[in-house]
């Protein structure tokens, strides 16, 4: 069965550093997602993602924030200046269409920022 | 997108039914409800959606009353591997792509 990819798994760096999560959704798939989870919180939506343009960003996804899908398989997210509370799980997400019910989830990157 | 009500917790007896209220009383006529799981901070996973009609999947059945305020999930025979997080979200479908909106959910345990 077709699955979203995250890498890396856990991701460890230094306040002020850049950080890109990377996923692969599944390959037909046209809309793209990403997600975050502080630790003990609930799952937050950040952006959605069509045709090479965010759809809908969250107030969460600032000028720090950026997506882009720059091959036909990947999606990444970056974080430009990472901040102590980026600290979090990191969830992509992909759905056929922006009507299907559906969206697949990755399993996570646990990004940590020390 | 409405917002819904959960229990914060259940437990459930491994081979019984898991009956998993919602409350969603603000609910309007184009918003479907959908439930997701989430196994251990592993990434959420789809189980079932609706509209108005009650429905069914290989993983749960979905009531949802004549008035929509409120939705049942049922699994039919839960085992140790439906411990989880049941989240009810309610949302329009949108043809920019789907915000899902995540409340606290109902942590379900299921025990031998």
């Amino acid at each position: 069965e077709p699955e979203v990819t995250q890498t890396p798994s856990h991701q460890v760096t230094q306040m002020g550093q850049e950080v890109i999560l990377r996923c692969v959704p599944i390959s037909n798939h046209l809309y793209f997602y990403w997600y975050r989870q502080i630790l003990g919180q609930k799952v937050e939506f950040l952006v959605s993602f069509y045709n090479n343009e965010i759809s809908e960003k969250s107030e969460i996804f600032d000028d720090q924030f950026s997506v882009e899908r720059p091959d036909g398989s990947n999606f990444t997210l970056k974080i430009r200046s990472t901040k102590l509370e980026d600290s979090a799980m990191y969830f992509c997400a992909s759905s056929l269409t922006g009507l299907a019910y559906e969206q697949y989830f990755g399993p996570g990157t646990r990004l940590t920022v020390t | 997108d409405a917002k819904t009500t959960q229990p914060t917790s259940m437990d459930c007896a491994e081979g019984r039914a898991a009956n998993l209220p919602c409350n969603h009383s603000t609910i309007s006529g184009n918003e479907y409800v959908y439930w997701y799981r989430q196994i251990h901070s592993q990434g959420p996973q789809y189980i079932i959606h609706g509209l108005k009609n009650n429905e069914t999947n290989e993983m749960a059945s979905l009531i949802i009353t004549e008035d929509r305020k409120s939705s049942t999930l049922i699994l039919p025979h839960a085992t140790l591997r439906d411990t989880a997080v049941y989240y009810c979200i309610v949302s329009r479908i949108k043809a920019a792509g789907n915000k899902l909106t995540f409340g606290g959910g109902t942590r379900v345990l299921v025990k031998p």
